[in-house]
This record gives structure tokens, sequence and C-alpha cells, in this order.
């Protein structure tokens, strides 16, 4: 079965332009989430999604944001870029039925590299 | 809020000597730890969880990690590293309040070399 698929692979975009990363999660998987990894800060989650309903926010400005359409699938966008923007963005589904399983995993997908010009 | 602490940046090991990763987590309540693995190029892979029971937890590729409650603590440990296992490698963690959402440590890069 397919993982969890991003594109695009990478972006180039210059300060002040909007991006929307793309997720497709595995076949099945209702929950999506997006993570944020630099080298300064690590990973760090950004929001989860379920059912097309934004569940839980990291602390991020209100220039991120995204979306989760009823097949799952899952945007993120971020508007007005900056540099310090740039960043590996990691998407994660899992096989989520609504409330946290106790044994719940996340699956990731390969990331979208976002360079901020 | 949770935190997670990893205090080894940059391993260098070479091949067969053991590894041990250290991870701390602050969260005080019941909680969900993870180690992942991430392969030069690759996306980040389940190495292992503890959920609850035996605090000894074995994972893929013959790594295992200790729980210990008293200690905060989550440490991986392999008996012998092969040249394969260069990646960065992270501990998480996961509160019990429902959220999904995983509060990860800054990372170890570990360096295998023949």
């Amino acid at each position: 079965k397919a993982g969890v698929t991003q594109t695009p692979r990478y972006l180039i975009k210059t300060r002040g332009q909007q991006v929307t990363l793309s997720c497709s999660p595995i076949s099945g998987h209702r929950s999506v989430s997006w993570y944020q990894q630099t080298p300064g800060q690590g990973l760090q989650f950004l929001f989860e999604y379920f059912s097309e309903t934004q569940r839980n926010k990291g602390n991020f400005p209100g220039r991120f944001s995204g979306r989760q359409f009823s097949n799952s699938r899952s945007e993120m966008n971020v508007s007005t870029l900056e540099l310090g923007d740039s960043a590996l963005y990691l998407c994660a589904s899992s096989l989520a039925s609504g409330r946290l399983a106790t044994n719940e995993k996340l699956f990731f997908g390969s990331g979208t590299q976002l360079s901020v010009l | 809020a949770q935190s997670v602490s990893q205090h080894n940046h940059h391993v260098i090991l070479s091949e067969a000597a053991s590894l041990e990763l250290g991870c701390n987590y602050s969260y005080g309540g019941t909680v969900n730890l993870f180690w992942y693995v991430q392969y030069p190029g690759q996306h980040l892979q389940l190495l292992l969880k503890y959920f609850s029971g035996d605090p000894l937890v074995k994972g893929i590729k013959g790594f295992e990690a200790e729980f210990i409650k008293s200690k905060f603590s989550f440490n991986l440990r392999k008996p012998s590293v092969q040249w394969s296992d260069t990646a960065e490698y992270f501990c998480a963690s996961r509160d019990n309040t429902g959220r999904r959402a995983l509060t990860f440590g800054s990372g170890t890069r570990l360096q295998v070399q023949p």
C-alpha cells in the first residue's frame, strides 16, 4: 500500500509570496498532521486535521493555515513568506477513528523542502 | 508544556561499537514515547514505541529502549552498530490528553565509521 505522499518535493519561493503544500495520506487514514523541521528548532507540530476539521494547532503564527478535504487529502498554506520559513515540511497520517487510540502510530511522508530567498 | 531533551547532538562510532542515545522527557502524567530514525534523504520511520507495560521495548533493526519513569528517561540502545545505522535519531513524546501532536527532541546525528 502506498505511503504518505507529499508534493512538491522541492519548492523555491521569494519573501512575501505564498505557498501551498499538498499531502495525500495512506489510504484509509483519516488524520493528517503537519510538522516543520529546521536545523535550529528541530521538528515542531503545526496542526492536525481529522474529518475536515482542525483538531489541534501548534504555536505558529496565523500565516500558517491548512485544510483537509473529504478524501482526507490535506493542504497547508503559508502566506507572506519569511526567510525563517525555509524548512522541511512533513506530513504524517494515522488510522484514526476520532478519539486518539492508545497504540495509534503516525506514518510520515518524505516532506516538501521549502526554500525562501 | 511537554519537552524532550536529547543531550547527544552528534555521535561518532566505529562499526560493532555499542550505542546508547539519551532521551529525557518532561511530562509528569501518562506519556507515550517513541524513537524515530531518519536515514539520509528518507522519511521518518518508527523504530520503537512505548505505551505501557514492559518498560524494555524492542524495535526494528536490533534497537531497544528502556523506559525509566523515575528518571523521565527513554534511552535508545543497540549492542553493535553497523555502517547502515548512520542516520538522525529523534526521540518523541505524546501526552494522554487526546492530542495526536508529538513533541520531538532536537535529534542526534549518528555517524558510524566502517
